[in-house]
C-alpha cells in the first residue's frame, strides 16, 4: 500500500516548456487535489476533484489543467511554464482526512 | 471557509508540554476544526479534529471553548521530532463522505530545543 504517489520528484523546466505532473493513490479515494506550496508559506489549493470525473478551479488555477483520468490518478499539466510556477507541488486523496504525496519540486528559470 | 489566525513561530524543549492556539472567530455552525503536521520535504499529516470540548488521540489533544472561537493543540512532553509546522484549519469534517477543500495558513513552526 503505498499511499499517494507522485512523479517526478524534482523537475527544472525552462520558461515556456510544457509537463505534465503525475499522481496516483491506491486507496481508493474518491476526491483528489493538487496544491502548491511556496518557500515559508501554506499550501494553496490549484484544482480537486471530488469524484472521478468531476474537476473544478481552487484558489490558483491559472497556467494549469488537470485530468481525473481514473479513480486512481490525478494528473496536472503546465501548459507553459513561468519562474511564477517555481514551487513544491503536492498531490493529496481522501475520503475522510487527506492523504498527502511526497511532493515534486518544481523549478522553472 | 472561516480564517484562522495562529503565532508564527514557537520555541520550546524536549519533555515540555506545547500549546499552540488558534482564533477562528468567523467559525460557522457545521465547521470543525483540524490540525495537520508538516515536516520539511514532507506532505502534511493529520494530527487530530474536533467540533466542541476535548479530543484526545495518541499524539494530541484539541481543546475547543464554548464559543469555539478558538482552539488549542496540545503536544504532550514534545520531542526534537515534533519540529514541524503546525496548521490549523477550520472547515467540514473528515467524515463529511469525501470532499473537503482545505485552506491552509502559513501555519506555527514549532521548534524543539535539546
Amino acid at each position: 500500500n503505498a499511499g499517494v504517489t507522485q512523479t517526478p520528484k524534482f523537475q527544472v523546466l525552462k520558461t515556456g516548456q510544457s509537463m505534465t505532473l503525475q499522481c496516483a493513490q491506491d486507496m481508493n479515494h474518491n476526491s483528489m487535489y493538487w496544491y502548491r506550496q511556496d518557500p515559508g508559506m501554506g499550501l494553496r489549493l490549484i484544482y480537486y476533484s471530488a469524484s472521478e470525473g468531476t474537476t473544478d478551479k481552487g484558489e490558483v488555477p491559472n497556467g494549469y489543467n488537470v485530468s481525473r483520468l481514473n479513480k486512481r490518478e490525478f494528473s496536472l499539466r503546465l501548459e507553459s511554464a513561468a519562474p511564477s510556477q517555481t514551487s513544491v507541488y503536492f498531490c493529496a486523496s481522501s475520503d475522510n482526512e487527506q492523504f498527502f504525496g511526497p511532493g515534486t519540486r518544481l523549478t522553472v528559470l | 471557509l472561516a480564517k484562522t489566525t495562529q503565532p508564527i513561530s514557537m520555541d520550546s524543549y524536549e519533555g515540555q508540554e506545547v500549546n499552540i492556539t488558534c482564533s477562528h472567530n468567523n467559525i460557522a455552525t457545521n465547521d470543525y476544526i483540524t490540525w495537520y503536521q508538516q515536516f520539511p520535504s514532507q506532505g502534511p499529516r493529520f494530527i487530530i479534529q474536533g467540533y466542541k470540548t476535548k479530543v484526545t488521540n495518541e499524539v494530541a489533544s484539541l481543546f475547543i471553548p464554548a464559543d469555539r472561537k478558538s482552539s488549542t493543540l496540545s503536544l504532550p512532553r514534545v520531542s526534537l521530532s515534533d519540529t514541524a509546522v503546525y496548521y490549523c484549519l477550520v472547515g467540514v469534517s473528515r467524515f463529511s463522505g469525501g470532499y473537503n477543500k482545505l485552506i491552509f495558513g502559513a501555519g506555527t513552526r514549532l521548534a524543539v530545543h535539546p
